[in-house]
């Protein structure tokens, strides 16, 4: 089973400010990592992913994230946040299967509330 | 392209009435998926489906049903609805291969 940590409900920062939202993970199998964006009041949009290769991923919105096996994180960074960028970001795994579906294991969620 | 729909796009339900949340995808994608948001929990996964004819239960089935009688439609059956499942229902899908899940709109259910 998989477990996903994200350590902060909030964050408040000030437009043109960096940002990092961390996120934490658990699992006895090789995962697969993903960020979404929840808007208000609309659906889930997919940020970026990590599935192999370079650890540094870079996504939509200048968004970028970072795994690190050794910590088991996943931390979303921007350099310089917009008013726009205000949204509830949800971190997830997927555990590494072949012939079953890939389930997601959420995290509960960090709200990024950018403020002039 | 329309994507992924739910219908209703919001519900207000007495508790003990069965209802039927709806899901439709025209992205022809092989697995289907139903999860529940609720504050402080994130979402979590109901039921899904790998494939049209098969389905699959997720970290909370209870109280919760749903068929795949095709590719584009995964209905979630509440049979007889509690306040506990107040909570704002996501549908996703995914093509076989890929490991990106596409969200619905959502369909905010209140449970009195």
């Amino acid at each position: 089973a998989q477990s996903v940590t994200q350590l902060d409900s909030q964050v408040p920062v000030f437009e043109e400010a960096p940002v990092e939202l961390r996120c934490n993970y658990s699992s006895s199998v090789s995962v697969y990592l993903f960020w979404y964006v929840q808007y208000p009041n609309q659906g889930l949009q997919l940020l970026l992913k990590y599935l192999s290769g370079s650890t540094l991923v870079k996504g939509i919105n200048g968004f970028e994230a970072e795994f690190n096996k050794s910590q088991t994180s996943f931390h979303l960074r921007k350099p310089s946040v917009h008013i726009s960028d205000t949204a509830e970001y949800f971190c997830a795994v997927s555990a590494i299967h072949t012939g079953t579906a890939s389930k997601l294991t959420f995290g509960t969620g960090t709200r990024l509330q950018v403020t002039l | 392209t329309a994507g992924i729909t739910q219908a209703p796009t919001s519900q207000i339900l007495a508790a003990g009435r069965s209802m039927t949340l709806r899901c439709t995808q025209d992205m022809r994608h092989n697995a289907m998926y139903w999860y529940r948001q609720d504050l402080g929990l994130g979402l979590r996964l109901i039921h899904y489906s790998n494939t049209a004819g098969t389905t699959g239960k997720g970290e909370v089935p209870d109280g919760y049903s749903v068929s795949r009688a095709n590719t584009d439609d995964f209905p979630l059956t509440l049979a007889s609805a509690v306040p506990s499942q107040t909570s704002v229902y996501f549908c996703a899908s995914r093509l076989a291969g890929s490991d990106t899940q596409y969200f619905g709109p959502g369909t905010r259910l209140t449970v009195l």
